[in-house]
């Protein structure tokens, strides 16, 4: 799978667009990205995936650039309760494939949400 | 609906004991898996399985040994609990098709002493 680069750290405005990037230049043609975060060592929670088009579900948006090599994971009104750990994972999902599943964790993006 | 849920959420072990952490999901997931998760760092995968009776290893499966004979269950066994095996552990599941999502449970703190 892809490896992915994010940048460690990131500081939001509560109540402002959090725009959290992700490289993946080597991404091939059958991976999916995939965004995670972890509250305060919680299970990490699924907030949205996508492979090629633009995504966007009641949590948050994810833009995909034409060439796939990075992504941007937009939350559009940030909140306290949004300060977490967010991963961006590159992950082959192949129906009955034993590639499914393992998702491969960087270090992922700390994003502190303050008043 | 409970989703993932892992027992117990917190063990204290001493080095050399053996123990077992347990995972159950109620969503009739065919996908199952363990990660660890040190201090600082990203979850690894130790072991997966793709339905009742298939299991394999994944990037850090030394000191575990797993087996799935239900859909449900999916149990997670230190043979020789060590030091290094200090972690929070998680189980997740989802199902075996393309383009969807793993469930995670709320993770065992295991110390090792």
């Amino acid at each position: 799978d892809a490896k992915t680069t994010q940048p460690p750290s990131m500081d939001c405005a509560e109540g402002r667009a959090a725009n959290l990037p992700c490289n993946h230049s080597t991404i091939s043609g059958n991976e999916y990205v995939y965004w995670y975060r972890q509250i305060h060592s919680q299970g990490p929670q699924y907030i949205i995936h996508g492979l090629k088009n633009n995504e966007t579900n009641e949590m948050a948006s994810l833009i995909i650039t034409e060439d796939r090599k990075s992504s941007t994971l937009i939350l559009p009104h940030a909140t306290l309760r949004d300060t977490a750990v967010y991963y961006c994972i590159v992950s082959r999902a192949r129906a009955g494939g034993t590639s499914y599943g393992k998702l491969t964790f960087g270090q992922g993006t700390i994003l502190t949400v303050h008043p | 609906n409970a989703g993932v849920t892992q027992t117990p959420k917190f063990q204290v072990l001493k080095t050399g004991q053996s123990m077992t952490l347990q995972c159950a999901q109620d969503m009739n997931h065919e996908y199952m898996s363990w990660y660890r998760q040190d201090p600082g760092m990203g979850l690894r995968l130790i072991h997966y399985s793709v339905g009742a009776g298939i299991t394999d290893q994944g990037e850090v499966p030394n000191g575990y040994n797993v087996s799935r004979s239900t859909t449900v269950d999916f149990p997670l066994r230190l043979l020789s609990a060590a030091p290094s095996q200090t972690s929070v552990y998680f189980c997740a599941s989802g199902v075996s098709q393309e383009n969807t999502e793993a469930f995670f449970g709320q993770g065992t703190r295991l110390t090792v002493v």
